[in-house]
């Protein structure tokens, strides 16, 4: 079973920047798994930040960018900010109409 | 204005079942894909299950594969999700969410989703 992986945890100070990382138990993430990404605060539904591995949904200020970065994808987050907090989702796509998500990262700015 | 809006979330019992729904509005309702996506108490997001809205074709996560049903209804735009065998493991929070018709697509649009507990 193809596990997608994810840091659990990251901290960023204000301004700073910080890449969140999305990879796979088995193999290398390219851009043929499509990977995007969300964010979600308690008790919100989740909310896109990027698609098709690099393309920021509409109204995502460009402080988010994704990538491939080695065998990863992976979300830049540039001039971290207090309400960037939150839980960071990536989501591949695997093939024959199946997709899935890793297990989050819980970004916290201090 | 696209909304997406769960129901049928419940209390059942270990073993039961339970039919979700999702309406859906504000959009041409069979020329999107639909997906079911669902969140444990303070766990992460697992897709389970996808369908081309004009219920041609749909796809499940191994985990649900044989116990859910997605279906939909395209005369009443509102998804549905069977869920058979119900286990505890299976309480969470259970989000609809749209997509384009590619894969490269992002889930631009969620419910709010509805809670579906599975105790004795």
């Amino acid at each position: 079973q193809t596990v997608v992986t994810q840091e659990p945890s990251f901290s960023v100070s204000p301004g700073g920047t910080i890449t969140l990382t999305c990879g796979l138990s088995s193999g290398s993430v390219s851009t043929n798994y499509y990977p995007s990404w969300y964010r979600q605060t308690p008790g919100q539904a989740p909310r896109t930040l990027i698609y098709s591995t690099n393309t920021r949904s509409s109204g995502v200020p460009d402080r988010f960018s994704g990538s491939i970065l080695g065998n990863k994808a992976a979300l830049t987050i540039t001039g971290a900010q207090a309400d960037d907090e939150s839980d960071y989702y990536c989501v591949l796509y695997l093939g024959n109409g199946i997709w899935v998500f890793g297990g989050g990262t819980k970004l916290t700015v201090l | 204005e696209v909304l997406l809006v769960e129901s049928g979330g419940t209390s059942v019992q270990p073993g039961g079942s339970l039919r979700l729904s999702c309406a859906a509005s504000g959009f041409t309702f069979t020329t999107y894909w639909m997906h079911w996506v669902r969140q444990a108490p303070g766990k992460g997001l697992v897709w389970l299950s996808h369908i081309q809205s004009d219920g041609t074709s749909s796809t499940y996560a191994d985990s649900v594969k044989g116990r859910f049903t997605t279906s939909a209804d395209s005369a009443r735009n509102t998804l549905f999700l069977q869920m058979n065998s119900l286990r505890a493991e299976d309480s969470a929070v259970y989000y609809c969410a749209r997509s384009h018709r590619y894969y490269g697509s992002p889930f631009d649009f969620w419910g709010q989703g509805t809670l579906v507990t599975v105790s004795s």
